[in-house]
């Protein structure tokens, strides 16, 4: 059973330029949730969506950033006109479903994309 | 208050001891509570996971809940230097769509 699967692993963009990043979730999970990571910093979270549906997007900026997680296919964060600000590791993280309590909410997280902006 | 309170450190701890890490959160609905560990460069990867009060044990690790007082702790007994990471604490609300929060988290050295 693959882990969490990310790409690009390290992505360099110019100043305006678009960054896209893909996130596979394990087999069988149906939540994906985005993160943000400055170097030594903790783990901001972003959105959380599950197949076609936004659950939550409080932790994402209003403008230049969207996700989505279609019904077929990766989930995508897309990053428009990106800053020198942006540049982070993306982690993406997902889970068989949220429940109450207990396993089936834990989160497995992939290796991560580094985005650097110049 | 932030909602998920680490100690930054670093915390130093000689190998073969004891480490302690400490987390306080604000939300007293939080139901589900995890630790990560993380190495420098690399994604988090979960050590435990624990919702009900009291300790669970794995391994050399051993998670500590307490509802009351809203504070969670890990143990890592016989530390090795393998042990050396930023461990994250995170909380988990009491709804299906609540989402987790992470804690900044706490650098560990093991020194030999």
């Amino acid at each position: 059973n693959a882990g969490v699967m990310q790409n690009p692993r390290h992505l360099v963009r110019r100043r305006g330029q678009e960054a896209r990043l893909r996130c596979s979730p394990m087999k069988g999970h149906s939540h994906v949730y985005w993160y943000r990571q400055l170097p030594e910093e903790g783990l901001k979270f972003m959105v959380y969506l599950q197949k076609e549906n936004i659950i939550d997007e409080s932790g994402m900026p209003k403008e230049r950033f969207s996700a989505e997680f279609p019904k077929e296919g990766p989930s995508i964060l897309r990053i428009q006109q990106v800053v020198r600000g942006d540049s982070a590791a993306y982690f993406c993280a997902s889970s068989p479903r949220s429940s109450l309590a207990g396993e089936q909410e834990t989160q497995y997280f992939g290796p991560g994309t580094r985005l650097l902006v110049l | 208050q932030k909602e998920v309170e680490q100690n930054s450190g670093p915390l130093s701890v000689p190998e073969g001891a004891i480490a302690s890490l400490n987390c306080t959160y604000s939300d007293r609905g939080s139901q589900s509570f995890f630790w990560y560990r993380q190495y420098s460069g690399k994604s988090p990867e979960l050590i435990m996971f624990i919702y009900s009060n009291g300790d669970k044990e794995d391994g050399r690790f051993t998670a500590q809940l307490n509802k009351a007082s809203q504070y969670v702790s890990l143990l890592i007994r016989d530390s090795q230097p393998s042990d050396s990471a930023t461990y994250l604490c995170a909380v988990k609300g009491y709804s299906s769509a609540s989402k987790i929060i992470f804690g900044s988290g706490t650098r560990l050295s093991i020194r030999p």
